[in-house]
């Protein structure tokens, strides 16, 4: 069956604009997950989404990042005015309810690269 | 301080080894345990789950847990060079639901 898909794969920009990622969970999996990779802070939590609600955008790093889910399946991450520092991979998971102890599973990510 | 300590590697054995991977942790409420293996520019899968203190096995690969000593173990063995990859250790507390901390990773490479 499909996994969790990410788009796109790969995205350079200047610096001050803005950006789009897009997750697309596994069917069915009502709760989604947004990550940040980068070299010097490893896996970072960004935001979780229960159906569409966030209910904890603690780990988002500032107020140029948001998230919306739709449908209670794809979400879209957003960074606006891009900094050279919001250079990273970005991962989406999913999985089948929240709770503790329910499995995530990660897409291949969308590598993001801020000139 | 990181809540949650890896060491990078690399890590590097002949084929046929055991690797030996593990993570400390200052978080005391951390209850769930897990090892992720990340192969280059692939999202990491999940290897093994752990509740609380204790040793589970499956295949090749063992992990550990000592909540005293807030301490956890993977040990792969009979390596292959097709574990050659990255291992992250990610734990969760309780009152924290599903959200993941993770280790910065270990990158394994076996050689042939």
């Amino acid at each position: 069956g499909a996994g969790v898909s990410q788009s796109p794969s790969n995205k350079v920009t200047e610096k001050g604009k803005d950006v789009e990622l897009r997750c697309d969970p596994i069917s069915g999996h009502t709760a989604l997950y947004w990550y940040r990779q980068s070299l010097g802070q490893g896996l970072e939590f960004l935001i979780y989404f229960q159906g569409n609600s966030a209910p904890d955008k603690s780990g988002l790093p500032s107020d140029r990042f948001s998230a919306e889910r739709t449908g209670g399946s794809v979400s879209t991450l957003t960074i606006q005015r891009t900094q050279q520092e919001d250079s990273a991979v970005y991962l989406c998971a999913s999985s089948l309810e929240w709770g503790v102890g329910k499995t995530q599973y990660f897409g291949p990510g969308t590598r993001l690269l801020v000139l | 301080q990181k809540e949650v300590e890896q060491d990078p590697g690399p890590l590097s054995v002949p084929e046929g080894a055991i690797v030996s991977l593990n993570c400390t942790y200052s978080n005391s409420a951390f209850q769930y345990f897990m090892w992720y293996r990340q192969y280059s520019r692939k999202g990491p899968e999940l290897l093994m789950y752990t509740y609380s203190s204790g040793n589970k096995e499956d295949g090749r690969f063992t992990a550990q847990v000592d909540k005293s000593s807030k301490y956890i173990s993977l040990f792969i063995r009979d390596s292959q060079p097709s574990d050659s990859a990255t291992y992250l250790c990610a734990m969760s507390a309780r009152a924290a639901g599903n959200k993941l901390t993770f280790g910065g990773g270990t990158r394994v490479l076996v050689k042939p």
